[in-house]
């Protein structure tokens, strides 16, 4: 079956911007991550929901960042007044169940350059 | 606070047996995995474990120690298609979902 997508696969930007990152996790998956990564490092943790609800989002690092999944399965981040250090790879992943030692399956992410 | 160390860059021969150590502080424990994330693309699951012991999947085999917050991905018969980034990372912290990653081990699998 389909795997998790992410759309754009890139997105330039200008310092400032407002950007909107979207992903469609797999079918049936009711837990869904954000992770963003940068360039030789592992993924950093943004934001977790189980369902429409945002289970867990301390790894959001200012009010710039927010992400919303109104039906529970398509779910946007969305970042306000893009900084340059903003650019990075945002991954988002999917898993079966709120259980959260459930295997997290990744999406090919969305790399943001912001100018 | 949360730490999770593994070492930066590993290099390996074809056909060898490498290890690759993880150790981690952490403020909860529900599980430690594995990923593979090959350059450019997404990471992918290897092994998961939550009770210590040694976790065997074919020629990938991963142990967990929690008493002593360590863990090791044991890759045997290596390959060229083995040469990646191995991340190590805690799931289900208390009070929250978060899984920590660490930064990943680069390995390289020479001929």
């Amino acid at each position: 079956g389909a795997g998790v997508s992410q759309t754009p696969s890139n997105k330039v930007t200008e310092k400032g911007k407002y950007v909107e990152l979207r992903c469609d996790p797999i079918s049936g998956h009711t837990a869904l991550y954000w992770y963003r990564q940068s360039l030789g490092q592992g993924p950093e943790f943004l934001i977790y929901f189980q369902g429409t609800g945002a289970a867990d989002d301390s790894g959001l690092p200012n009010d710039r960042f927010f992400a919303v999944r109104p039906e529970g399965s398509v779910s946007t981040l969305k970042i306000q007044r893009t900084e340059r250090g903003d650019s990075a790879v945002y991954l988002c992943a999917s898993s079966p169940g709120p259980d959260s030692t459930d295997t997290q399956y990744f999406g090919p992410g969305t790399r943001l350059t912001v100018l | 606070g949360q730490n999770i160390d593994q070492p930066t860059e590993m290099t390996a021969t074809e056909g060898a047996i490498v290890q690759i150590n993880c150790t981690y502080q952490t403020s909860g424990f529900n599980g430690l995995f594995w990923y593979q994330q090959h350059a450019g693309e997404a990471p992918t699951f290897l092994s998961y474990n939550v009770l210590d012991g040694l976790e065997e999947k074919g020629r990938f085999s991963s142990f967990l120690s929690r008493s002593k917050g360590y863990s090791y991905l044991l890759l045997k018969e290596l390959q060229m298609k083995d040469s990646a980034s191995y991340l190590c990372a805690v799931g289900g912290h208390t009070g929250g979902f978060k899984t920590i990653f660490g930064a990943g081990t680069r390995l390289f699998v020479k001929a």
